[in-house]
């Protein structure tokens, strides 16, 4: 099984262009995430999918939108990229039931915005 | 909102042991979760402590103080591959999501 997989896996945009990364996962989980990791601070996340069909906003939404396409994908959106979203994304997926579901992540999308 | 601290870094020996604390403030909680970072590439999940004590993974550890919100991940024995970022996480509702310390650098020497 590949886990959960993110495309592209390094981007350079300019100030203002579009972009969404894309990110699928093949263990049918519930749950799926978007997170930035900037140097120093951990991970931030970004918005978050519950359940197919729900999408929500986490810690840094600005920005950025997402699309739940179906239960494997969930996709990222800069719709005008600026300097500041420079960054590494991760995507990562989750089951949900009772005790601990533990977050499984891809490698990961080194952005560059010039 | 959520905080977590932990320290930025550690550097110890192969063979120590290293104890990486992490103290948090959330409006509820569910676990404390630590996960295992190589070289930035994907982290992976470590060790999870709902109920407060002692959880053992091999030459790993994690304990769980609910009133005191504090929780520490015990690495023993330590390995040159130990050499990674570890990262505290709480999940502090129903929906699943997580909030993320900011990262202690493990430095393992020979």
């Amino acid at each position: 099984n590949a886990g959960v997989t993110q495309t592209p896996k390094f981007q350079v945009l300019k100030t203002g262009q579009s972009m969404t990364l894309q990110c699928a996962q093949d263990m049918n989980h519930n749950s799926m995430y978007w997170y930035r990791q900037d140097p120093g601070m951990g991970l931030r996340l970004i918005y978050y999918s519950a359940s197919e069909g729900t999408t929500d906003k986490g810690e840094v939404p600005n920005g950025y939108n997402v699309s739940r396409l179906n239960k494997r994908e969930f996709s990222l959106r800069l719709e005008s990229a600026a300097p500041s979203q420079t960054s590494v994304y991760f995507c990562a997926s989750s089951d949900t039931g009772i005790g601990n579901q533990p977050q499984h992540f891809g490698d990961g999308t080194r952005l560059s915005i010039l | 909102g959520q905080s977590l601290e932990q320290p930025s870094e550690v550097t110890a020996v192969e063979g120590a042991i290293v104890q990486i604390n992490c103290t948090y403030q959330t409006s509820g909680f569910y676990g404390l979760s630590w996960y295992q970072q190589h070289d930035g590439g994907a982290p992976t999940f470590l060790s999870y402590n709902a109920l407060d004590g002692l959880e053992e993974t091999g030459r790993f550890s994690s304990f769980l103080s609910r009133s005191d919100s504090y929780g520490y991940l015990l690495l023993q024995e330590l390995q040159m591959k130990d050499s990674a970022s570890y990262f505290c996480a709480v999940r502090d509702g129903g929906d699943y999501k997580l909030s993320f310390g900011a990262g202690t650098t493990v430095t393992v020497r020979a």
